[in-house]
């Protein structure tokens, strides 16, 4: 399976802290793109990172890219308790027509 | 910015039946869209590619015959549940794209549909 994989599966902090999630996947991609879901709602789009990208930032959140070790990691700093969803990772792979492969996704609870 | 929206939310429908939700893309045209199948607290599967104008791209293991997606306009594509049973019932997603779709184009995904077959 070409499916990426987050890790942990499932995430419990305390607000202010940071969440790192992580995303492995197992065959060259065009680009990475995180994404977030509120329980029984659609996807937001959080950030894109292009395989030649290193690391993205966007507000809170920070991306990082090794195509080495076909890996992402996404880092939320100072959590807030609105942050508690869901977030997938999902992979352009090459060859695949631009379809995007989501991974299982990291089920993150942010305590107040 | 771009919206995507579906309809109905939520719907039920009985065993037999067919049932079809709408995915539409509301401020931009969309050549692809892209249907997905999600249950509970799991990923997103690709059910298949909606190309304006031309047959739908299935994935492996999607039956065709039972969901049929229809392209017919740059803003619309439909996902028709035929003879639904309870096993078809799960969240159904649709993404859209902008015109000239490429990789690295963001990709924006409706609302979703829930589909409960009783």
């Amino acid at each position: 399976s070409q499916q990426g994989e987050e890790d942990p599966q499932a995430l419990s902090i305390q607000e202010g802290e940071n969440a790192t999630m992580n995303c492995s996947y197992k065959t060259s991609i065009n680009n990475l793109q995180w994404y977030r879901q509120n329980s029984g709602r659609g996807l937001v789009h959080l950030i894109l990172i292009r395989s030649n990208e290193r690391e993205k930032h966007s507000g809170r959140l920070r991306v990082t890219l090794d195509t080495s070790k076909k890996s992402s990691s996404l880092l939320i700093t100072a959590s807030r308790a609105a942050d508690t969803a869901s977030y997938f990772c999902a992979t352009d792979f090459v060859g695949s027509n631009y379809k995007l492969t989501f991974g299982k996704g990291t089920l993150l609870t942010v305590n107040p | 910015g771009a919206v995507v929206s579906q309809h109905p939310s939520r719907v039920i429908c009985k065993s037999g039946t067919s049932v079809k939700i709408e995915c539409r893309s509301l401020d931009f045209q969309a050549t692809t869209m892209f249907w997905y199948r999600q249950f509970p607290k799991k990923s997103l599967m690709l059910m298949a590619t909606s190309n304006e104008g031309s047959k739908a791209t299935y994935e492996q293991g999607v039956e065709k015959d039972k969901f049929l997606i229809n392209h017919a306009s740059l803003t619309l594509s439909t996902l028709t549940v035929t003879s639904a049973h309870p096993e078809d019932s799960s969240f159904y997603i649709c993404s859209a794209t902008l015109k000239g779709w490429s990789s690295g184009n963001t990709i924006y995904f409706g609302e979703g549909s829930w589909l409960t077959v009783v």
